[in-house]
C-alpha cells in the first residue's frame, strides 16, 4: 500500500523553464511534508518542507505547495538549471517523532 | 559539524555471510532511520530507532535482519545469511527531537552486493 505516490517516473524540461514535480498521498494523518534530491551513488539531501498548517513555502529558487483537501504537493523550481537533473523523492510523516515514508521518486532532466 | 557517517560504503558479501552496516548519526542527534532503496526504486523504510529503543520496525524482514542503536556507539543494521535479493543501497539518516522542520539527515549509504 504506496501512501506517498509520484506518479511520474521522469520529467525533462528546458534550462530556465519552471520545473513541476508531482506527488499525492493517501493518509490524511500526515503533518509534515519534505522533497528530497538525489544524485547517483550519494545520499539523499533535504530540500525543502511544509507543514500541514500551511500551503505554500519558498526557498530561494524551490517551491513547495500543499493541496491538503485534494492530499496534493508539488514542488516547483524556476529557474531550471543543469545541475538540479537529479532524482526527486517526495516524503511524508505524521509528526515529529513519526518515520518518514518516501514516493518513488521522479527523474528530472535539464536539458540544454 | 560531521554530517550523518556511514561506513563502509562499499560491502560485498558471499551468499550466507553475514552483512554489519555502521551509521553514526550527526553530533545531537538522537533519531536513527535505516531506509533501502533497490535498482530502479525507492527508498523503503526498514526501522526507526532512539537510543536503546527501537520505535517503529514495521519495515524490517521479519528473519535475518535486525537493527540496534546503543547508548554509546553507531547504529548497527545486521543481515544474517545474505541472500541475493539482500543486494541494495542501505542508507540512515538522523534527526534530533522536536526538530521543526521535521527533515531527517542522510548519509552516503553502503552498497551491498551479494555475490
Amino acid at each position: 500500500d504506496q501512501q506517498v505516490k509520484q506518479n511520474s517516473p521522469s520529467l525533462s524540461v528546458q534550462e530556465g523553464r519552471i520545473s513541476i514535480l508531482n506527488c499525492d498521498y493517501t493518509n490524511s494523518m500526515f503533518d509534515y511534508f519534505l522533497w528530497y534530491k538525489k544524485y547517483p551513488a550519494e545520499g539523499p539531501t533535504f530540500l525543502i518542507s511544509i507543514s500541514s498548517i500551511k500551503d505554500k513555502n519558498e526557498d530561494g529558487r524551490f517551491t513547495v505547495f500543499l493541496n491538503k483537501s485534494a492530499k496534493h504537493l508539488s514542488l516547483h523550481i524556476v529557474p531550471s538549471q543543469p545541475g538540479d537533473s537529479a532524482v526527486y523523492f517526495c516524503a511524508a510523516r505524521a509528526n515529529r517523532d513519526d518515520k518518514i515514508i518516501f514516493g518513488k521518486g521522479t527523474r528530472l532532466h535539464i536539458l540544454p | 559539524n560531521a554530517g550523518v557517517m556511514q561506513n563502509p560504503r562499499h560491502l560485498v558479501r558471499r551468499r550466507g555471510q553475514e552483512a554489519r552496516l555502521r551509521c553514526s548519526p550527526m553530533k545531537g542527534h538522537s533519531h536513527v532511520y535505516w531506509y533501502r532503496q533497490l535498482p530502479e526504486e525507492g527508498l523503503k523504510f526498514m526501522v526507526y530507532l532512539q537510543k536503546e529503543n527501537i520505535i517503529d520496525e514495521s519495515g524490517m524482514p521479519k528473519e535475518r535482519f535486525s537493527a540496534e542503536f546503543p547508548k554509546e556507539g553507531p547504529s548497527i543494521l545486521r543481515i544474517q545469511q545474505v541472500v541475493r535479493g539482500d543486494s541494495a543501497a542501505y542508507f540512515c539518516a538522523s534527526s534530533g527531537a522536536g526538530t521543526w522542520g521535521a527533515e531527517a539527515f542522510f548519509g552516503q549509504g553502503t552498497r551491498l552486493t551479494v555475490v
